[in-house]
């Protein structure tokens, strides 16, 4: 059971590149989250997904796009990188929005040069 | 603004002593509460949920909750150096977003 996986783990971009990264979760779970973790800080969170069809800002999206593609998949883009968005981003699922466990992928170490 | 506060430590804490983690929140209508573990350099692990108030335990970790204080907290008996990382509390507040705090870094010392 892999639970949630993220893809790449690691990643370079240079400034104004843009890229996606995927998450892919097989707990049949209802809701899907993006969180960013900046050094010595907390998740902030990007984006959420609360179920398939539905998407929604979080506390910091501005120069984030996301797309749920299927129940499984929430994949998160980044149009334009810029040296500001060089942090660890966590894929996170859960089966209920807010009110069940939050489960998490192993993370996608980015930084933009 | 809804929010969760932890001490962000650190917390030294003697092995085989028992570590005490505290959380408060603002939103008196939340309904769900978790702990995760984090290791440095690694993702957020689920240790506890807990929904009612009281005790929850689960081998040496015991959840403790108090919805009229807006108070939850985190015990970790016979506390062990593989125990060190930083802990997170999440609340599932009453529009049913996740509000995490910043978290605590506990270190156990050998």
């Amino acid at each position: 059971n892999a639970g949630v996986t993220q893809t790449p783990k690691f990643q370079v971009l240079k400034t104004g590149q843009s890229m996606t990264l995927q998450c892919a979760q097989d707990m049949n779970h209802n809701s899907m989250y993006w969180y960013r973790q900046d050094p010595g800080m907390g998740l902030r969170l990007i984006y959420y997904s609360a179920s398939e069809g539905t998407t929604d800002k979080g506390e910091v999206p501005n120069g984030y796009n996301v797309s749920r593609l299927n129940k499984r998949e929430f994949s998160l883009r980044l149009e334009s990188a810029a040296p500001s968005q060089t942090s660890v981003y966590f894929c996170a699922s859960s089966e209920f929005q807010g009110q069940t466990e939050a489960f998490f992928g192993q993370g996608t170490r980015l930084t933009v040069v | 603004q809804k929010e969760v506060e932890q001490n962000s430590g650190p917390l030294s804490v003697p092995e085989g002593a028992i570590a005490s983690l505290n959380c408060t929140y603002s939103d008196r209508g939340s309904q769900s509460f978790f702990w995760y573990r984090q290791y440095s350099g690694k993702s957020p692990e689920l240790i506890m949920s807990i929904y009612s108030n009281g005790d929850k335990e689960d081998g040496r970790f015991t959840a403790q909750l108090n919805k009229a204080s807006q108070y939850v907290s985190l015990l970790i008996r016979d506390s062990q150096p593989s125990d060190s990382a930083t802990y997170l509390c999440a609340v599932g507040d009453s529009n049913y977003q996740l509000i995490w705090g910043a978290g605590t870094k506990l270190i156990i010392k050998p």
